[in-house]
């Protein structure tokens, strides 16, 4: 069955330092989503994209954020400059376009800044 | 802005028991999700409701819409259902948002 994959799986970094969170979303998908959850806390949206720009993003998705499908297969998360308060566990998730409310998750890609 | 409530927060109980998970919400909604997160911190969808029932084995999840309200059920429980079962909510076509989570251990 096709699934969602997510790399690193775990990603360790310095505070100030750029991270990119990689997802290769299910081929036939076409919307794609960036949500975290940081530890103890509940799973929180914080962007949405489809044909190639950001549908929606929510509060936390500032100018430190940003999104990009570089070669038509990979869904990328990038964080200019890592903050404490990114660590957190980050999951993509994919819908294609028939059955639009149902998300596909990934494993999840687990950031320490430290 | 939906807020998704979910009870009770943790669950213990023992194999065999008829469990049930509980989420409310604030705002209409096109659809309802529960999902099922593992100790690694993967989330698995087990169901999407915009009405009525579904039943996937052991699992039934119903939804009220007028209530706004819904319930996932397990029949004969199992110590490996034991995971956080989440209920999210789409706002939209697109965005989900989360409720905290039920921590359910069921014990041998």
């Amino acid at each position: 069955e096709p699934e969602v994959t997510q790399t690193p799986s775990h990603q360790v970094t310095q505070m100030g330092q750029e991270v990119i969170l990689r997802c290769v979303p299910i081929s036939n998908h076409l919307y794609f989503y960036w949500y975290r959850q940081i530890l103890g806390q509940k799973v929180e949206f914080l962007v949405s994209f489809y044909n190639n720009e950001i549908s929606e993003k929510s509060e936390i998705f500032d100018d430190q954020f940003s999104v990009e499908r570089p070669d038509g297969s990979n869904f990328t998360l990038k964080i200019r400059s890592t903050k404490l308060e990114d660590s957190a566990m980050y999951f993509c998730a994919s819908t294609d376009r028939g059955r639009t409310y149902e998300q596909y998750f990934g494993p999840g890609t687990r950031l320490t800044v430290t | 802005k939906n807020e998704v409530e979910q009870s009770p927060q943790n669950l213990t109980a023992q194999e065999g028991e008829f469990i049930t998970i509980n989420c409310s919400y604030s705002v209409g909604i096109s659809a309802l999700h529960w999902l099922q997160q593992h100790p690694g911190g993967g989330i698995v969808s087990l169901f999407m409701l915009s009405s009525g029932k579904k039943k996937h084995g052991r699992l039934i999840a119903t939804i009220n819409i007028q209530e706004k309200h819904s319930s996932l059920h397990i029949t004969a429980s199992h110590p490996r259902d034991s995971a956080v079962y989440i209920c999210a909510v789409n706002e939209g076509a697109q965005k989900l948002v989360f409720g905290q989570g039920t921590r359910l251990t069921i014990n041998p």
